[in-house]
């Protein structure tokens, strides 16, 4: 069974710094691994994902995650953030050829000040 | 694009009654999940479909139960309703063309009294 870790529960940042949130997975086998991306009352959006190839993944509003298999990790990036990046975001994982259910960290509620 | 539809958005139950979810996949989805999301903790997984069978099973009480029809839309069915009941449940869906990437609806809040 895979679990995930997200270390910090709560990250604040002030505008335009930056910010790195990590993930940490436990896996037997090879996973699929995925950020997520929750804002208050609404559901979850995938934010990037790394199935295969290239390790460092790229989201269309600057978000990066590089996976690192030596250190378990998917930590998530950003050089500038915005006060619109406010949400809680989840690190999740998910199997390779065991079913596609996703086990999601605790969340890391990135709180961005002005 | 279409999305992936929940109904009902809200629902309101007391304790011990019956409620029903449902979800609608994104058109040409074969594949739907259901997560439970209470307050302040990250998803859990509860059960998944694909091909109107059932795939997969996680945390799910015996309480409830699901399925999947012939139109691929799940119904998530949850009976003698206790207040821990009181979560987010996300309904996602995917299919092979997809990578089986999971796509998420916006999920229906039931709150117990």
């Amino acid at each position: 069974a895979q679990s995930v870790t997200q270390l910090d529960s709560q990250v604040p940042v002030f505008e335009e710094a930056p910010v790195e949130l990590r993930c940490n997975y436990s896996s037997s086998v090879s996973v699929y691994l995925f950020w997520y991306v929750q804002y208050p009352n609404q559901g979850l959006q995938l934010l990037l994902k790394y199935l295969s190839g290239s390790t460092l993944v790229e989201s269309i509003n600057g978000f990066e995650a590089e996976f690192n298999k030596s250190q378990t990790s998917f930590h998530l990036r950003k050089p500038s953030v915005h006060i619109s990046d406010t949400a809680e975001y989840f690190c999740a994982v998910s199997e390779r050829n065991a079913g596609n259910m996703l086990t999601f960290g605790g969340g890391t509620r990135l709180m961005v000040k002005p | 694009a279409a999305g992936v539809i929940q109904s009902p958005r809200h629902l309101i139950k007391e304790k011990r009654e019956t409620a029903t979810l449902k979800c609608y996949p994104i058109p040409r989805h074969d594949t739907v999940y259901w997560y439970q999301q209470g307050p302040g903790q990250d998803p859990q997984f509860l059960i998944s479909f694909y091909e109107k069978m059932q795939s997969d099973k996680g945390s799910i009480p015996d309480r409830f139960s699901a399925q999947q029809f012939s139109d691929y839309h799940s119904e998530l069915n949850m009976s003698s309703l206790e207040l821990g009941d009181s979560a987010l449940y996300f309904c996602a869906s995917s299919s092979w063309t997809s990578n089986n990437e999971q796509f998420f609806g916006p999920g229906t809040r039931l709150t117990v009294l």
